[in-house]
């Protein structure tokens, strides 16, 4: 079965620090992957999406970024954190090319900016 | 603008009461439609999904939502809660193949016992 996996679980971070979050997923091939950030009373909003290695659709204009170094394997970036960047990411992975598009998340990494 | 609006932030209901969960969107074209739910300490997973077909979908726990076009809803019911019905349920929209899926801002269901 297929399981997917985000590290670490919870970050503390001082302003203007790096961030790097990892998820990877297992169980499953050229998966489409994305990361959401979650804020409480505000639902989920898209951040990144890939369809592929090396593939990256950026869908809010900010201060992270996202690679995709390996098939299974999608990274959540920053090269310095603002307090703003504090939430709850969200990594999730949908079976490509199935219409439907339903999304299978992981357990998530809690950041705050301190 | 694409968006997804959910009518209750927060809902408290005692077990066996009947629950509906409102929930409207904005979005261009063809919809896939979509509640999940993340119960305390769980990961956000799905509840149920409606791309093509019988409008009236049927999920996992009894749960069941009804597609209304010409009103861009989608809303959520159950026809009794039970106490692990406990969770917070966000309804999402998304293009075919689900890339630009747009949530809500979620509803925290407190089912009391």
């Amino acid at each position: 079965s297929q399981t997917i996996h985000q590290w670490p679980a919870t970050l503390v971070q001082p302003v203007g620090s790096p961030l790097s979050l990892e998820c990877t997923v297992e169980g499953t091939s050229n998966p489409n992957l994305y990361w959401y950030r979650q804020a409480a009373g505000r639902g989920l909003q898209l951040l990144f999406y890939s369809v592929g290695i090396g593939q990256i659709s950026s869908e809010v204009p900010q201060n992270l970024s996202a690679s995709r170094p390996q098939d299974r394997q999608f990274i959540l970036s920053s090269k310095k954190l603002l307090l703003s960047d504090s939430g709850f990411y969200l990594c999730a992975w949908s079976v490509i090319g199935l219409s439907s598009g339903e999304q299978y998340f992981g357990p998530g990494t809690r950041l705050t900016v301190t | 603008a694409q968006s997804v609006s959910q009518h209750n932030h927060h809902v408290i209901l005692s077990e066996a009461a009947s629950l509906e969960l409102g929930c409207n969107y904005s979005y261009g074209g063809t919809v896939n439609l979509f509640w999940y739910v993340q119960y305390p300490g769980q990961h956000l997973q799905l509840l149920l999904k409606y791309f093509s077909g019988d409008p009236l979908v049927k999920g996992i726990k009894g749960f069941e939502a009804e597609f209304i076009k010409s009103k861009f809803s989608f809303n959520l019911r159950k026809p009794s809660v039970q106490w692990s019905d406990t969770a917070e349920y966000f309804c999402a929209v998304s293009n075919t193949g689900g890339f630009k899926t747009i949530f809500g801002a979620g509803t925290r269901l407190f089912v009391k016992a």
